[in-house]
């Protein structure tokens, strides 16, 4: 049984950055591409980016360029996103979510909270 | 404002067959795989249609999905309870500032 699970969630000042991971048990994550989707409340899905964890690759959304990074640490098996310089509207629930083979985003983590608030 | 249009908003009575429309374009719908994702209250989505009219696993073989051109669409026959959710549509899009993953607005399916 494939588990997808995130870190919790976090509040931040405006200006600040987040650290977000993402862990599989069950399914071996650096064979797929880990995509991050974000959903403010009540709102729809918005993708971030998408990275391969073999390859290193990387690709973003335009509307992130220059405030995001997407990363992997092998020793642990987790993926990482970084949103640097948040602002209020970067209040979202970001999802990361795996993909091979062009088949959608099969496994989801459960979300995580980031509040930007002063 | 998405790049793939969804309706806001349909319903049907149990036992009904419904359709949610996803237009897109030929930079995505029109070029590449087109998938659907159910979102019940807060849950993270789930794939319920992959690579045009794939069924994943689990899936009941009421959902189907097809696509003509730069449109897509979801249908969901004999209307169950356990369908009323949040859809999304979502395509791979090959824009000139790089590939990207866009969706559609979403789509609220009421069983009424």
């Amino acid at each position: 049984q494939v588990q997808v699970v995130q870190s919790g969630a976090e509040v931040k000042m405006p200006g600040a950055s987040v650290k977000v991971s993402c862990k599989a048990s069950g399914h071996t994550f650096s064979s797929s591409d880990i995509n991050w989707v974000r959903q403010a409340t009540g709102q729809g899905l918005e993708w971030v980016g998408w990275m391969n964890p073999n390859s290193g690759y990387t690709g973003f959304s335009q509307k992130f360029q220059g405030r995001v990074a997407l990363t992997w640490s092998t020793s642990v098996s987790t993926a990482y996103l970084e949103l640097s310089s948040l602002r209020y509207e970067d209040t979202a629930v970001y999802y990361c979510a795996s993909e091979s083979g062009n088949s959608g985003f099969e496994y989801w983590g459960q979300g995580t909270l980031v509040t930007v608030s002063s | 404002q998405s790049v793939l249009t969804q309706p806001p908003s349909a319903s049907g009575v149990p036992g009904q067959r419904v359709v949610i429309s996803c237009s897109g374009s030929s930079s995505n719908i029109g070029s590449n795989f087109v998938h659907w994702y159910q979102q019940l209250p807060g849950t993270a989505p789930k794939v319920v249609i992959y690579r045009n009219r794939e069924r994943p696993s689990g899936v009941p073989d009421r959902f189907s999905g097809s696509t003509s051109g730069t449109s897509a669409s979801l249908a969901i026959s004999g209307l169950q309870s356990e369908d009323e959710a949040d859809y999304y549509c979502a395509a791979w899009d090959n824009s000139l500032s790089g590939p990207s993953v866009v969706f559609g607005g979403g789509t609220k399916l009421t069983v009424l």
